[in-house]
């Protein structure tokens, strides 16, 4: 089936460093990518849609300076979250899904962020 | 706006059981998507079963079915003979019709399986 690759799975750093989290599409072409933010129990809260070789939609609420997505091609997009502080913590997804509507959105497994 | 609405934070099943976890959405379109996702400690978020609106069948995947009712939008996952690896959260997501638009997720139901 289709397979989402999302990586790193894990990373520690200090803060004030800025930290990109790729998410690739590995046997289907997405055109477009959907990044969502978990807090520990709670719900997937969807951050922006990312759109191939256009600019990304951002949902109400998420600073687009602090969080850049670029989709530069069907395969690959990427998140990175600039001058990264401590509640910048958490778990990011990123999903995508094939063409057609009908597909259903496969998952990345996630990556957790951890701001010193 | 669509909203998803799991009244259930918490349910526990004993093993070989069965469970019902609601969920409820509002939308006022008439093309959509349901689907119930099960997210394991690991956190992967694994698809569990999936319902078109316009499909009046209730989906089943082996031992997992939905009552789907439209007209009370309503779309419950019914888990029967519940294993120990069914333990996780379980999440109920819409999604509209139109392509390339994001899953709507509920809180979420964290479902516990006694031995």
């Amino acid at each position: 089936g289709a397979v989402v690759s999302q990586h790193p799975s894990w990373v520690i750093c200090k803060s004030g460093t800025s930290v990109k989290i790729e998410c690739r599409s590995l046997d289907f072409q997405a055109t477009t990518m959907f990044w969502y933010r978990q807090f520990p129990k709670q719900s997937l809260m969807l951050m922006a849609t990312s759109n191939e070789g256009s600019k990304a939609t951002y949902e109400q609420g998420v600073e687009k300076d602090k969080f850049l997505i670029n989709h530069a091609s069907l395969t690959l997009s990427t998140l990175t979250v600039t001058s990264a502080h401590p509640e910048d913590s958490s778990f990011y997804i990123c999903s995508a899904r094939d063409w057609g509507k009908v597909q259903p959105q496969h998952f990345g497994d996630g990556t957790r962020l951890s701001i010193l | 706006a669509q909203t998803v609405t799991q009244s259930q934070p918490e349910m526990s099943v004993q093993e070989a059981e069965t469970v019902t976890l609601s969920c409820t959405y509002d939308t006022s379109e008439s093309d959509y998507y349901l689907f119930w996702y099960k997210q394991p400690p690991s956190r992967q978020m694994i698809l569990v079963i999936r319902q078109e609106a316009y499909k009046q069948q209730n989906a089943t995947e082996n031992r997992f079915s939905v009552n789907f009712q439209k007209a009370a939008k309503s779309f419950s996952l019914k888990i029967s003979d519940s294993q120990l690896g069914d333990a996780a959260m379980y999440f109920c997501a819409y999604r509209g019709g139109i392509r390339n638009t994001p899953l709507v997720f509920g809180k979420g139901t964290r479902l516990s399986v006694i031995a």
